[in-house]
């Protein structure tokens, strides 16, 4: 079936180093992305969005890029802190209306 | 300017009791979505309610419902509860019925006993 999934379930990362998250999408007709932070106990908080007429999109220190032609999606963060520790979520939202589908999560472990 | 607020934070219930979560979106928002997170898992979609009516529904079970108030506060119930539908229920708020930034309150972890 169709799904957003992600390619690496654990990324280990220096601090100080750039950090790169990966997600696939199979459904062609998405058209609006989501990443998420999620840290243990809280609820997700929203990283940054990107909409399918854009191939990039900058904010504080993140950097989604979208590539349509393989149905890729990835987040950059860089100069990772020991705060950016989390589980990183893409969400896929398929129709009008903000229903979200998520994949299953990039855990990010920053070392000192 | 309060975000999503979500009550009770913690619940522990008996397999076959009912339970109700509710929620309290972000100011000026409309929109409220319930979603299911089960431990090591991405949240899944429950459903959604938009001027006090389900607008969209995930593949849950009817033991699955919920509520809007004309003030976009939202309940969610479940009844004849089971051991698998320990998880944490999150609550995302969202403006209108285009594709917009959903805020997600901190949950409620409802454990099944």
């Amino acid at each position: 079936g169709e799904s957003v999934g992600l390619h690496l379930p654990t990324l280990s990362v220096q601090e100080g180093d750039n950090s790169i998250i990966n997600c696939a999408y199979s459904n062609s007709a998405s058209d609006y992305f989501i990443w998420y932070k999620q840290e243990s106990g809280k609820g997700p908080q929203f990283i940054i969005d990107i909409r399918s007429n854009m191939d990039k999109r900058q904010g504080q220190r993140v950097t989604v890029l979208l590539n349509k032609t393989v149905k890729h999606l990835s987040l950059q963060i860089a100069a990772t802190q020991p705060g950016d520790s989390a589980v990183y979520f893409c969400a896929e939202n398929r129709a009008a209306g903000n229903k979200l589908t998520f994949g299953g999560g990039t855990r990010v472990l920053v070392k000192p | 300017d309060a975000g999503v607020t979500q009550s009770p934070t913690h619940l522990i219930k008996t397999r076959g009791q009912q339970v109700t979560l509710r929620c309290s979106p972000k100011s000026g928002h409309d929109t409220v979505s319930w979603y299911q997170q089960a431990l090591g898992q991405g949240p899944q979609f429950i459903f959604q309610y938009y001027e006090e009516e389900e607008r969209q529904r995930g593949n849950f079970p009817d033991r699955f419902s919920g509520h809007q108030f004309p003030n976009y506060s939202s309940e969610l119930n479940v009844n004849a509860l089971l051991l698998g539908d320990s998880a944490l229920y999150l609550c995302a708020s969202s403006s209108g019925r285009m594709n917009t930034e959903a805020f997600f309150g901190q949950g409620t972890r409802l454990t099944v006993v």
